[in-house]
């Protein structure tokens, strides 16, 4: 059983506050690794797909970086704004498919 | 370019009976992958449809089943309902069959089953 974990599950913060969030997975089998942002009511977003041992991607005021040998990815947010309040979902690929487990999520409040 | 649409939005059906879920992908993907979403689970994969074959399958009894048309559309099927089968069904759809792609979901089937 594979198991892709998330922490903080939930994160209250004030407007302009940066913050960050992690997502463990097994190191063995690995080929891929998924953000997304959910908002209440709407489809996932898809934010970033990572691959290589030391990558690191960056959208506006969200980034990730990813370490494959040890199996972790952080996603961070700089300047949160209430906008930005959703749920933010990992999930790992470890096979050639697109099969994805997904860990539990962190719920991010962002109070104006 | 269109989304990935799914149909029905919303779905009330009794313990026992069947369900048939429709999921259209964005033009020209060749890959279907469905997940159910409860509380409790959170999200968990269910099975994956690329160019009308199913290449994965999760941990799910066989009252799941799916399959994927020549257009790429794809159904996913639960027989004989039971409560816990209550979720929201989401599919999302790649343009490649590797799991580096980025897979674009859509706004999901909510099933209630009383």
């Amino acid at each position: 059983i594979l198991n892709v974990e998330q922490s903080p599950q939930s994160l209250h913060v004030q407007e302009g506050d940066s913050t960050n969030f992690t997502c463990s997975f097994p190191s063995s089998n690995f080929y891929a690794l998924h953000w997304y942002r959910w908002e209440t009511a709407k489809s996932p977003e898809a934010l970033f797909v990572m691959t290589l041992n030391g990558d690191e991607k960056k959208k506006g005021r969200i980034s990730a970086t990813l370490n494959t040998k040890e199996g972790y990815s952080y996603l961070y947010i700089k300047g949160s704004q209430p906008e930005d309040s959703a749920t933010y979902l990992c999930a790992g690929s470890f096979n050639a498919g697109n099969m994805l487990t997904f860990g539990g999520g962190t719920r991010l409040m962002v109070k104006p | 370019k269109a989304g990935v649409t799914q149909t029905p939005r919303y779905l009330i059906k009794t313990r026992g009976q069947q369900v048939t879920l429709s999921c259209s992908p964005i033009s020209g993907h060749r890959s279907v992958s469905w997940y159910q979403q409860t509380p409790g689970q959170g999200l968990q994969f269910l099975f994956e449809y690329f160019s009308e074959t199913q290449r994965n399958k999760g941990n799910f009894p066989g009252r799941f089943s799916g399959r994927q048309f020549s257009n790429s559309r794809s159904e996913m099927n639960v027989s004989t309902l039971e409560l816990g089968d209550s979720a929201l069904y989401l599919c999302a759809s790649s343009l490649t069959g590797q799991g580096a792609g980025e897979q674009y979901f859509g706004p999901g089937t909510r099933l209630t089953v009383t």
